[in-house]
């Protein structure tokens, strides 16, 4: 069975400071891996997905096997980034998606 | 175009009772999936529906089931409420499901008294 941990549950940056937002996870085979992001009162929604290798908003995230991690990052972290990131993983050609628990950033002046 | 739409934003039902909620994805998707969202278990996957068939099903007792009609629309039904199924019920929509965004809705915020 697939599995994701997101170890922190707050993250409290000052504006401006580099952000990284911590994601492992657990599968056996090749996984597809995804960061999702909620703002306040608003849905959930994809921020970035490790296969189109894309910067969105200015995060990063690298997939590393050998560590089975998809860290997401920021080098200057602005107030809009203030939000819910969840890692979530997607198991061969399954549907499904395993979320982590998620994290809280909140960013601050 | 129009996001995922699901209804009613929220419900309020008593133990014992069933509860029915809709979905709406987006025009031209096919595939429908439900999650369950509680501050202690975090996001889980309910099942998902791909041209009128369940493909994916979560580890969920029978009591939570869904079906989707010709048009994508989907409902999932939970019979016997309890107390502890009370969550934000999410439903997310995509073009195939398998390799493809999927694209969530507000939710269905359900309270069980």
């Amino acid at each position: 069975a697939q599995r994701v941990t997101q170890p922190e549950k707050l993250l409290s940056v000052f504006k401006g400071a580099p952000v990284e937002l911590k994601c492992n996870y657990s599968y056996s085979g090749s996984p597809e891996l995804f960061w999702y992001v909620q703002y306040s009162r608003q849905r959930l929604q994809l921020l970035l997905r490790h296969i189109s290798r894309e910067s969105i908003k200015g995060f990063t995230a690298d997939l590393n096997k050998g560590e089975t991690s998809f860290h997401l990052k920021k080098p200057f972290a602005q107030e809009e980034d203030s939000a819910m990131y969840y890692c979530a993983l997607r198991a061969g050609t399954a549907s499904k998606l395993t979320f982590g628990t998620g994290t809280r950033l909140q960013v601050t002046l | 175009k129009a996001g995922v739409t699901q209804t009613p934003r929220y419900l309020i039902k008593t133990r014992g009772q069933q509860v029915t909620l809709s979905c709406s994805p987006i025009s031209g998707h096919r595939s429908v999936s439900w999650y369950q969202q509680t501050p202690g278990q975090g996001l889980q996957f309910l099942f998902e529906y791909f041209s009128e068939t369940q493909r994916n099903k979560g580890n969920f007792p029978g009591r939570f089931s869904g079906r989707q009609f010709s048009n994508s629309r989907s409902e999932m039904n939970v019979s016997t409420l309890e107390l502890g199924d009370s969550a934000l019920y999410l439903c997310a929509s995509s073009l195939s499901g398998d390799d493809t965004e999927a694209f969530f809705g507000q939710g269905t915020r359900l309270t069980v008294v």
